[in-house]
């Protein structure tokens, strides 16, 4: 099983819908990243969290730390939030552990 | 801003020819990263530099070496390339501390025929 496991793997939806992307792990974490890879690859961090919520334009991250669980929203999703959504948690001093990611299409 | 540049963009190579996949960073971090991304499977970190001078060993690090050239430059070798390392590799940053998320180059696509 990994260590970090992201649901759902793809995810379409219509342009407006308010989005969920979730994220479980199963080991001690001092943070947790939600990053964005476009379809011509480059990747870019969204949020770092290690408690509560954080919010940028229509996105919003949660974590529950007793849980062990976040989840990543986006509200009013639009065509060009189309990528894949890749949730990563820091173990350690240094070392990151990638979910496999969600592939989110968003229709006009 | 340039950030984490990461070259070639592409390569084609032939089993057993070498190679070096170079990786600079201006932003003054201390730490510095190489994964390797393969379909249907999260980033996995191959090397990582902590610090200028130092280098450890991550997830995949078979097949590969590494060298922290100086704070700015991390690059990743192939000595003797195999088809399993058929990958899209990506160099990161980090500061090193605190609450500052790690810069991520382009990637590089390489394919090892």
């Amino acid at each position: 099983k990994n260590e970090v496991e992201q649901s759902p793997q793809n995810l379409t939806a219509q342009e407006g819908e308010f989005i969920t992307i979730n994220c479980s792990y199963s080991v001690g974490i001092s943070a947790l990243h939600w990053l964005q890879q476009h379809p011509g690859g480059g990747i870019v961090s969204l949020f770092m969290l290690s408690s509560g919520k954080k919010k940028h334009g229509r996105l919003i991250a949660t974590i529950n730390i007793q849980e062990k669980h976040s989840s990543l929203h986006i509200t009013a999703s639009h065509p060009r939030d189309s990528a894949v959504y890749i949730c990563a948690v820091r173990r350690g001093a240094q070392k990151l552990v990638f979910g496999q990611g969600t592939r989110l299409t968003i229709n006009p | 801003n340039a950030g984490v540049t990461q070259t070639p963009k592409f390569q084609v190579l032939k089993t057993g020819q070498s190679m070096t996949l170079q990786c600079a960073q201006d932003m003054n971090h201390n730490s510095m990263y190489w994964y390797r991304q393969d379909p249907g499977m999260g980033l996995r970190l191959i090397y990582y530099s902590a610090s200028e001078g130092t280098t450890d060993k991550g997830e995949v690090p078979n097949g590969y070496n590494v060298s922290r050239l100086n704070k700015r430059e991390f690059s990743l070798r192939l000595e003797s390339a195999a088809p399993s390392q058929t990958s899209v590799y990506f160099c990161a940053s980090w500061v090193g501390q605190g609450s500052q998320p790690q810069h991520f180059g382009d990637g590089t696509r390489l394919s090892i025929l």
